[in-house]
This record gives structure tokens, C-alpha cells and sequence, in this order.
């Protein structure tokens, strides 16, 4: 798996949009970008994934730069209920296991 | 929305007992996972199960965990003689990663069982 770093904890006011980032230089060219998050003990739930364009759904957007080397989930409206740890990750293919790093700790403040 | 299921939500077990655990995966899907996650620490990977047998297996997935699907929905995990170090979430996850499908398709949890070892 290539390694992924994001930075621990964030905070985001609610209504704002929230800009999550995540380096992975290491990539490779076949390999997809995927986020992930837990909110308190849950299971981690599935966000959003992208190989190179940008992709966007009901939950969030997901931008790559072009060299691939970093990302940024966007949830564009924050709201309580966002407050998670979220994760990047980028396996080898999407039925080899997931690595789950620290992640991100977002806060949505009201 | 289809979803993966876990029971039961929190599972008491002496130690040294047998415990397992059950999960119904999404149905159409072919790939399933456990994944566990201590106390305060990161989600780790347990094994992999495509086909009917084990695809891949972490170091932690030793002789005392076994896996089975013994019928058309549930997909369990099974811990033989249980020890302390064993209570931890328990995650199933499942894919619909296949021939059918693409190979990006992502995996999806459950919300897990609460292995507590006394």
C-alpha cells in the first residue's frame, strides 16, 4: 500500500465547507484513493474513492492533484454529525486489506 | 440502502471460551473481511475470504481464529479458546470486488461486535 499522511485533528465551524488533505506520494499509477471515516466506535464508514479525476457525491468531493500525489475530501457543508476520524488510504486494490492509519480527528464546532 | 450486519452487538465471554461471531455481508457481494480494532488503537486487518477459502491472513489471525460461511448469507468468525488480549471491536466488512465488477470497488462495515474477555 502506498503511505498516506494527513495531518491529526482539524477543526471546521458548522456550515462551512471542510477541506480534509492527504499526501500520498508514493502512489502508484493503478492505485485508487480512498476515504473513510469513524465516527466515535463505529464501523469505518465509506466516503468516497477516485483513481485521477475528481469525483463528487452525496457525501463529499474528492480532489487529486494531477501529479496524484495528494488529495483533499471536501465535505461541503459541515454539520455535527461530520465530527469523525476520517481516512485516506490507497491499497493496492480495492479487495486487498485497507490499512487504517491515524487519520484526521475532524471537529465540527458549533 | 443495503448494509453489513453484525450480532450480537456486544458479546461477553470467559476466557479460555469459545466465541463466535456473526455477520451477513451485502448479498450480491464476494469478498469478506474481519477487520478488529482495539481500545485507543488503529483498525487492523484479520483475514480475507473469497471463493469459499481464505485469500489473505494477517500475522494476528493465528491457529485459535477460523472463518466460515456456512451458508448462502452469514460469514462468521470464529476465536477458540479466548484470551484477554482478544477484546477488541470486531469489524465484518464485505466487497462486490470480482469478475463481475471493477477491481476499485470499496469495502463496506459493519457496526461491529464488542468482544469483551473476562
Amino acid at each position: 500500500d502506498a503511505k498516506t499522511t494527513q495531518p491529526p485533528s482539524m477543526d471546521c465551524a458548522e456550515g462551512r465547507a471542510a477541506n480534509l488533505p492527504c499526501n500520498h506520494s508514493t502512489i502508484s499509477g493503478n492505485e485508487y484513493v480512498y476515504w473513510y471515516r469513524q465516527i466515535h466506535s463505529q464501523g469505518p464508514q465509506y466516503i468516497i474513492h477516485g483513481l485521477k479525476n475528481n469525483e463528487t457525491n452525496e457525501m463529499a468531493s474528492l480532489i487529486i492533484t494531477e501529479d496524484r500525489k495528494s488529495s483533499t475530501l471536501i465535505l461541503p457543508h459541515a454539520t455535527l454529525r461530520d465530527t469523525a476520524v476520517y481516512y485516506c488510504i490507497v491499497p493496492l486494490s480495492g479487495n486487498t486489506p485497507l490499512v487504517f492509519g491515524k487519520g484526521t480527528r475532524l471537529s465540527v464546532i458549533a | 440502502e443495503p448494509e453489513v450486519t453484525q450480532t450480537p452487538s456486544h458479546q461477553v465471554t470467559q476466557m479460555g471460551q469459545e466465541v463466535i461471531l456473526r455477520c451477513v455481508p451485502i448479498s450480491n457481494h464476494l469478498y469478506f473481511y474481519w477487520y478488529r480494532q482495539i481500545l485507543g488503537q488503529k483498525v487492523e486487518f484479520l483475514v480475507s475470504f473469497y471463493n469459499n477459502e481464505i485469500s489473505e491472513k494477517s500475522e494476528i489471525f493465528d491457529d485459535q481464529f477460523s472463518v466460515e460461511r456456512p451458508d448462502g448469507s452469514n460469514f462468521t468468525l470464529k476465536i477458540r479458546s479466548t484470551k484477554l488480549e482478544d477484546s477488541a471491536m470486531y469489524f465484518c466488512a464485505s466487497s462486490d470486488t470480482g469478475w463481475r465488477t471493477s477491481l476499485d470497488q470499496p469495502q463496506h462495515f459493519g457496526d461491529g461486535t464488542r468482544l469483551s474477555i473476562l
